[in-house]
């Protein structure tokens, strides 16, 4: 158990819809990261949070946003999904450093239909 | 660019046997960590090692070494006697700088382990 907590492990939503896809960082991990692992893209960095403020912005659509709040846990909102969002989409926390290794999530894996 | 390159996509190796899964990075920055992730079927990604570079000494965990190569820019992971249970997807990763940001990850390698 990697620690870090990601509800719901599995969702299936239709095209067009919205969906929330929540992370409970490590205890004492202030670095939230959200990553989306397709067939065709492999792992793709989508945003990272520090202690509640955007870090780092990879790969991220503009249908996509996360946020970070106050307790630390981060939420990435998918909107007007599409087919090609079907995904599974990691969450990561690490402390601070380059040294410092991320932890991941099991992941949701989310299936538009 | 790409950060991160693996160019093995599938390995075989016969049980109890050593396997090298080969990974080179591009960085212009002198401090960055170099990371290998174990991903099983069941879709966890998995910690396994990390190697930064200024360590004089190849990282080393278990049954799990980094034969760093920091002239070539290579990373490669060393499984020695390998088990069933290590079939899965590995992916070398990178951070550049001190406090970097996100994570470089390659495109993975598959690993069969044959009894």
């Amino acid at each position: 158990d990697s620690g870090v907590t990601q509800t719901p492990k599995h969702l299936i939503t239709a095209t067009g819809q919205r969906v929330t896809l929540r992370c409970s960082p490590r205890s004492g991990d202030l670095s939230v990261y959200w990553y989306q692992q397709s067939l065709d893209q492999g792992l793709q960095f989508l945003i990272q949070y520090y202690n509640g403020e955007e870090r780092a912005k990879g790969n991220i659509l503009e249908r996509f946003s996360a946020q970070q709040f106050p307790d630390l846990h981060s939420e990435l909102n998918l909107s007007s999904l599409e087919l090609g969002d079907s995904a599974l989409y990691f969450c990561a926390s690490s402390d601070w450093g380059r040294e410092a290794e991320a932890f991941f999530g099991q992941g949701t894996r989310l299936t538009v239909v | 660019a790409q950060k991160i390159t693996q160019t093995q996509p599938g390995m075989f190796v016969q049980e109890k046997e050593a396997v090298t899964l080969d990974c080179t990075y591009d960085t212009s920055d002198p401090s960055y960590g170099l990371f290998w992730y174990k991903q099983p079927s069941s879709g966890e990604m998995i910690f396994l090692i990390y190697q930064g570079s200024y360590d004089q000494q190849n990282a080393t965990e278990g049954r799990y070494s980094l034969n760093f190569q920091k002239a070539r820019k290579s990373a490669n992971l060393v499984i020695s006697a390998s088990q069933l249970g290590d079939s899965a997807m590995y992916f070398c990763a990178m951070r550049e700088g001190y406090t970097g940001n996100q994570f470089y990850f390659g495109t993975g390698t598959s690993l069969t382990v044959i009894p």
